[in-house]
């Protein structure tokens, strides 16, 4: 079973760049996430959606957008990439955000590096 | 405020030996989830266990137990007999409504290094 797939694993961009990193699921779940992870801060989520085409802000949201057309694809898009926004990002899924003890499963993640 | 507190940034113990690792939270809602995340150096996120707000046990899995003291807000994960491939970061994280009935939103702690020693 491939669960959650993020790609790339690893990227490097220059300042102002643009891109997206993608997140796709095989379990038909309705909730996904992206989250980032920086040193002495845990995990920090920027964007999530509870259903395709219902997308909404997390904590850290500036600087990412985020669509869901389908039920499997939550892409995350960075605009204009800056130095701040070097970090580990992960996406999780998981069943209908109504199931309290559902877990998220997360991908195996993004490092990524902005110079 | 931090709706998630780790106090220890690293934790030490014998191989064979038990730990705890301290979690307390903060919220206002009286419906809840409590989650613990191992994450090795290899960099993946793997879940451990739940605790329910409203469960009248403590939760275990294997040599995975919580420590749930809901008055006092906190759930401590105990390791039993610890194992060198123990040793990787640990996030507790909390689930609570995200507006309405939803519960998608997950709050994570920063984190503790657990080191074992052989």
């Amino acid at each position: 079973n491939a669960g959650v797939t993020q790609t790339p694993k690893f990227q490097v961009l220059k300042t102002g760049q643009s891109m997206t990193l993608q997140c796709a699921q095989d379990m038909n779940h309705e909730y996904m996430s992206w989250y980032r992870q920086d040193p002495g801060m845990g995990l920090r989520l920027i964007h999530y959606s509870v259903g395709a085409g219902i997308t909404d802000q997390g904590e850290v949201p500036n600087g990412y957008n985020v669509s869901r057309s389908t039920t499997e694809d939550f892409p995350l898009r960075l605009l204009s990439a800056a130095p701040s926004q070097t970090s580990v990002y992960f996406c999780a899924s998981s069943y209908s955000p109504d199931r309290l003890s559902q877990p998220q499963h997360f991908g195996d993640g993004t490092r990524l590096s902005i110079l | 405020a931090q709706k998630i507190t780790q106090t220890q940034p690293g934790m030490f113990v014998q191989e064979k030996e038990a730990v705890t690792l301290d979690c307390t939270y903060d919220t206002s809602d009286p419906s809840y989830g409590l989650f613990w995340y191992k994450q090795p150096s290899s960099g993946e996120m793997i879940f451990l266990i739940y605790q329910g707000s409203y469960d009248q046990q403590n939760a275990t899995e294997g040599r995975y137990s919580l420590n749930f003291q809901k008055a006092r807000k906190s759930a401590n994960l105990v390791i039993s007999a610890s194992q060198l491939g123990d040793s990787a970061m640990y996030f507790c994280a909390m689930r609570e409504r995200a507006g309405g009935t939803s519960y998608g939103k997950l709050t994570f702690g920063q984190g503790t290094i657990l080191t074992v020693h052989p």
